[in-house]
């Protein structure tokens, strides 16, 4: 199993330019997460998704929309970015979203918004 | 609003102990998590604790879980610079995490 990736690992976007980040996971697991990590403010949920063609919103989901068509991938969108969004982003799965389900983590997207 | 608080920085000597505190909010956590973060990586799960317990030990890790006050503590024995990376404590799901807690260990 490749586990959970996330593509690309580096991005430089310009103020209000759109993009995808991705992730996939091949362990079928149902329940799958963004977070975006801050210096000095951990890890922050901004969607996640507890089976295909279910998603919620998080602790800071203003700026990302979330799409769940298939149990595999589950892209974080940009629709406008913003300096503010400049962070290193982290995309989890869990077996469920109940129980102890071990959260697994890709190795990150690191964006900077010029 | 939730809240998971620790503290952000730690220092030890290698070969002493480690521990580090965690408060959190949600009572009806079923489980409390410890993760660990190296350098340019991502999260993985170093140990837990289901909420009925009050410690659970893991070779060199010790889980301390106190219901009544909310509190969490991971305890590392005998630190080696490998430990050095970044502590969170998480509860519930979707997972609520601290803002983690650095640890550096001096050799």
């Amino acid at each position: 199993n490749a586990g959970v990736t996330q593509t690309p690992k580096f991005q430089v976007l310009k103020t209000g330019q759109s993009m995808t980040l991705q992730c996939a996971q091949d362990m079928n697991h149902e329940y799958m997460s963004w977070y975006r990590q801050d210096p000095g403010m951990g890890l922050r949920l901004i969607h996640y998704s507890v089976g295909a063609g279910i998603t919620d919103q998080g602790e800071v989901p203003n700026g990302y929309n979330v799409s769940r068509s298939t149990t595999e991938d589950f892209p974080l969108r940009l629709l406008s970015a913003a300096p503010s969004q400049t962070s290193v982003y982290f995309c989890a799965s869990s077996y469920n979203g109940q129980g102890l389900g071990e959260q697994y983590f890709g190795p990150g997207t690191r964006l900077t918004v010029t | 609003g939730e809240d998971v608080e620790q503290s952000l920085f730690l220092s030890v000597r290698e070969g002493d102990s480690s521990v580090i505190n965690c408060t959190y909010t949600d009572s009806s956590s079923t489980y409390l998590y410890w993760y660990k973060q190296e350098p340019g990586a991502g999260l993985q799960l170093l140990t837990y604790i289901f909420s009925n317990m009050d410690m659970k030990q893991d070779q060199r890790l010790t889980v301390l879980l106190n219901k009544k006050d909310k509190h969490l503590s991971l305890r590392i024995a005998d630190t080696q610079t490998g430990d050095s990376a970044i502590y969170f404590c998480a509860e519930r799901k979707p997972l609520v995490f601290g803002k983690g807690t650095r640890l550096s260990v001096i050799a």
